[in-house]
């Protein structure tokens, strides 16, 4: 079975500080790996995916992650927060094969300061 | 492109009473899902369907029912509503084969309560 673990359910940065939201997931396979925003009373949006090709992933807005297997880890970083980028991430992982139904984190809320 | 439409957004129901949750994708998309988010705890799948007439189920599928009867519309029904079902809930679809292939395009959501 796989699973995800976000830690953190709640991460504050000031404006132009470092964002760093972490992810790590089990896996009896080689995963796929995503990383999805949630605005307020909206539906989720694509950040950015991992599907075995690059360790280093770039997504939309400045964030990217990067895949270490030894770690099982799948963090999302970006090097300078913007207040617009207040939201709820979500950390999710399928498998490659069939339906990928996708498994989530319990997410983390990212609160920017002025 | 509408993308995929969820209604109603927002329903208070009774305890008891039963409803339908409607899901139109126009994507052509032969996948679709459907899944609860409760705070703190994500986003747990329901339901999905891998076609048309083809559905199986999630982590959390008491108390509900899917069809897909066509490859756009992939409704879910509550039947006899518990206050436990109070939630939001996501329908998702993406396509089988392309390289949007692993990725899910969302709906905007539907808050339900159950009182």
């Amino acid at each position: 079975a796989q699973s995800v673990t976000q830690l953190g359910s709640h991460v504050s940065v000031s404006e132009g500080a470092l964002v760093l939201l972490r992810c790590n997931y089990s896996s009896s396979v080689p995963p796929y790996l995503f990383w999805y925003v949630q605005y307020p009373n909206q539906g989720l949006q694509l950040l950015l995916k991992y599907t075995s090709a690059a360790t280093l992933v770039k997504g939309i807005n400045g964030f990217e992650a990067e895949f270490k297997k030894s770690e099982t880890s799948f963090h999302l970083t970006k090097p300078s927060a913007h207040m617009s980028d207040a939201a709820e991430y979500f950390c999710a992982v399928s498998d490659a094969q069939g339906a990928q139904k996708l498994v989530f984190g319990q997410g983390t809320r990212l609160t920017i300061n002025p | 492109n509408a993308g995929v439409t969820q209604t109603p957004k927002f329903r208070i129901l009774k305890i008891g009473q039963s409803m339908t949750l409607q899901c139109a994708q126009d994507m052509n998309h032969n996948y679709m899902y459907w899944y609860r988010q409760d705070p703190g705890m994500g986003l747990k799948l329901i339901y999905y369907s891998v076609g048309a007439g083809i559905t199986d189920k999630g982590e959390v599928p008491n108390g509900y029912n899917v069809s897909r009867s066509t490859t756009e519309d992939f409704p879910l029904r509550l039947e006899l509503a518990a206050p436990s079902q109070t939630s939001v809930y996501f329908c998702a679809s993406r396509p089988s084969v392309g390289a949007g292939a692993n990725v899910l395009t969302f709906g905007a959501g539907s808050r339900l309560t159950v009182l």
